[in-house]
């Protein structure tokens, strides 16, 4: 099946910073989605992408869906104590099919 | 809106009891729910698709005899874990896709921490 593959495995920045991180497959997606999910809860949806080449902003959150269909990248400014957590990409495991598969995830943690 | 809510968020149970997980959509109808089994510093890992009114999905390697699942109504998907052992200890995720909504956007569960001694 489809890999997704999450880099860095983990970060550790100062509050303020700004952050970046990227998703990468093997095969090509038609959606992108990024996640966050906090120490003992469920995932909540950051951004949803639907086309190659779409950018899209969230607040301080901005992700983009790239030109091959085979990466998403997830950029964070001026990192805040709250953003800690693990990010998750996610995509459609075929295309039309309502099944996702998950990154592997990257671990932000702010360092006081 | 797009809220989905699981019970319990935490149980402990002996060996060879059965649990049953709860996981709702309080605000939109859910033809599609999704169990989802995470271990520690792991990513999520798909057990199943449920689909109202049918039997459920189950991925490669999950045992549907083991992890009962229903979903006897729009708002509503339980799993079962069937005669537990400690292996089975995990969190397990439920996520709903809102019928109305854009086609592949699945909304969380807070999840439940099962701990089987």
């Amino acid at each position: 099946g489809q890999q997704l593959n999450q880099s860095p495995q983990s970060m550790f920045i100062q509050e303020g910073e700004d952050v970046s991180m990227n998703c990468t497959s093997s095969s090509i997606f038609n959606t992108w989605l990024w996640y966050k999910q906090d120490p003992g809860e469920g995932p909540v949806l950051l951004i949803a992408l639907y086309k190659a080449g779409e950018l899209t902003s969230n607040g301080r959150l901005t992700a983009q869906f790239g030109i091959t269909r085979k990466d998403s990248f997830l950029n964070i400014s001026a990192s805040i104590p709250s953003d800690v957590g693990i990010y998750f990409c996610a995509g459609p495991v075929n295309f039309g099919n309502e099944k996702l598969t998950f990154g592997t995830g990257t671990r932000l943690t702010i360092i006081p | 809106g797009a809220v989905v809510s699981q019970h319990p968020s935490r149980v402990i149970c002996k060996s060879g009891t059965s649990v049953k997980i709860e996981c709702r959509s309080l605000d939109f109808q859910a033809t599609t729910m999704f169990w989802y089994r995470q271990f520690p510093k792991k990513s999520l890992m798909l057990m199943a698709t449920s689909n109202e009114g049918s039997k459920a999905t189950y991925e490669q390697g999950v045992e549907k005899d083991k992890f009962l699942i229903n979903h006897a109504s729009l708002t509503l998907s339980t799993l079962t874990v069937t005669s537990a052992h400690p292996e089975d200890s995990s969190f397990y995720i439920c996520s709903a896709r809102d019928a109305s909504g854009t086609y592949n956007e699945q909304f969380f569960g807070p999840g439940t921490r099962l701990t089987v001694l």
